[in-house]
């Protein structure tokens, strides 16, 4: 069965440092996104991708974010310079058609900040 | 008020029992409705999607939706304690821009 998938799994970094986090989304699938859930919070949306651009983005995802589609199977999310409240499992999501279309996640990627 | 709602929980429930978990939502215009799985540490697992009102069954588990009150709510029968497990509800909210929102997520613990 196809699946979302995300390296790494698990990372620490210092705060002030860029991380980028990488996901292959489902290859058929044209929209992309970004959630993201703080330990014992709930999953919060913070982007959505599609056509090689931003279609929605949350407050949460301030100008320290980006996001890009370098070629034609991989999806990123930059942190430019990490604060220690972007700690929390950041997940990769992707759905075959428009939004209200089921979204399927990747494991996530369990980013800490120190 | 809150996009998305749900009761925390934890909802105990024995095993063989019917779970009840429910979730109220405040866009009228919502067409989307999802219940996803988490375990303790893991991504959202997609259980079930519904968009019109009525039942959809799926196995053991059965998604309802009202949309008249806002309603949505999830029955797991026959419950297993590998149900155990946080259980949320999203919702395609159109009115904030096009994107899903999840509830808190309620706990629920089945009992041996």
């Amino acid at each position: 069965e196809p699946e979302v998938t995300q390296t790494p799994s698990h990372q620490v970094t210092q705060m002030g440092q860029e991380v980028i986090l990488r996901c292959v989304p489902i290859s058929n699938h044209l929209y992309f996104y970004w959630y993201r859930q703080i330990l014992g919070q709930k999953v919060e949306f913070l982007v959505s991708f599609y056509n090689n651009e931003i279609s929605e983005k949350s407050e949460i995802f301030d100008d320290q974010f980006s996001v890009e589609r370098p070629d034609g199977s991989n999806f990123t999310l930059k942190i430019r310079s990490t604060k220690l409240e972007d700690s929390a499992m950041y997940f990769c999501a992707s759905s075959e058609r428009v939004p209200g279309n089921t979204i399927y996640f990747g494991e996530g990627s369990w980013l800490t900040v120190v | 008020q809150k996009e998305v709602e749900q009761n925390s929980g934890p909802l105990s429930v024995p095993e063989g029992a019917i779970a009840s978990l429910n979730c109220t939502y405040s866009d009228r215009g919502s067409q989307s409705f999802f219940w996803y799985r988490q375990y303790s540490g893991k991504s959202p697992e997609l259980i079930m999607s519904i968009y019109s009102n009525g039942d959809k069954e799926d196995g053991r588990f059965t998604a309802q939706l009202n949309k008249a009150s806002q309603y949505v709510s999830l029955l797991i029968r026959d419950s297993q304690p590998s149900d155990s497990a946080t259980y949320l509800c999203a919702v395609h909210i159109m009115e904030y821009g096009n994107k899903l929102v999840f509830g808190a997520g309620t706990i629920l613990r089945v009992k041996s």
